[in-house]
């Protein structure tokens, strides 16, 4: 069963970096896209992009391009979505999830989600 | 503003049967799949239909979608108390080459 683990809950200060992982299963890892999904407190749900981990081939949303960087590690299965300076306006949960191309909406399974809280 | 729109919210005496619609454009829904995806309180979503109407193995059959043009809607039947849960419609937009997703149900089991 493919299952996706994400790293623990952050609390950061506006202008800090920061980087969460979500860990596959190695057998899986290459044969998947990655996708990342934002929900701000109390709101939707956000697509943000997509890597795939075979080739680090991404997409991103427009919304969230140039403002965070969507990453793999292969050795690792590990995706990453890191922020080099974070805003208030991050705070959110974040979740990764399997998709089936880099467009598709088909997200399957999901991780536990990473909450985000960005505050000074 | 979301790309697909939802109605907020939705409400049924379990036993009922509740639609959940989905409206989009020619760039989404009516010329991409759609999927829906169940978000218990606390929880991460959950996906609940793909590719229009099909089910992932373990979604009870009292879960269906269809879609009609740029239309889409989810449909319970035989509601349940643990059907109480958001909601979302999500597809690939041609023009924003992106996912867009509707701004989600809010289904309450009275």
């Amino acid at each position: 069963e493919v299952q996706l683990v994400q790293s623990g809950a952050e609390v950061k200060k506006p202008g800090e970096s920061l980087k969460i992982s979500c860990k596959g299963s190695r057998d899986s890892f290459t044969s998947y896209w990655i996708g990342w999904v934002r929900q701000m407190p109390g709101k939707g749900l956000e697509w943000m992009g997509v890597i795939y981990p075979g080739d680090s081939h991404t997409k991103y949303s427009p919304s969230v391009q140039g403002h965070v960087t969507i990453s793999a590690d292969k050795s690792t299965s590990t995706a990453y979505l890191q922020w080099s300076s974070l805003k208030a306006s991050d705070t959110a949960m974040y979740y990764c999830a399997n998709s089936d191309s880099s467009s598709s909406a088909w997200f399957d399974p999901w991780g536990q989600g990473t909450l985000v809280t960005v505050s000074s | 503003q979301s790309v697909l729109t939802q109605p907020p919210s939705a409400s049924g005496t379990p036993g009922q049967r509740v639609t959940i619609s989905c409206s989009g454009s020619s760039s989404n829904i009516g010329n991409n799949y759609v999927y829906w995806y169940q978000q218990l309180p606390g929880t991460a979503p959950k996906l609940l239909i793909y590719r229009d109407n099909q089910r992932p193995s373990g979604v009870p059959d009292r879960f269906s979608g269809s879609k009609s043009g740029t239309s889409a809607s989810l449909a319970i039947s035989g509601l349940r108390s643990e059907d109480e849960a958001d909601y979302y419609c999500a597809a690939w937009d041609d023009s924003l080459s992106g996912v867009v997703f509707g701004g989600g149900t809010k289904l309450t089991v009275l």
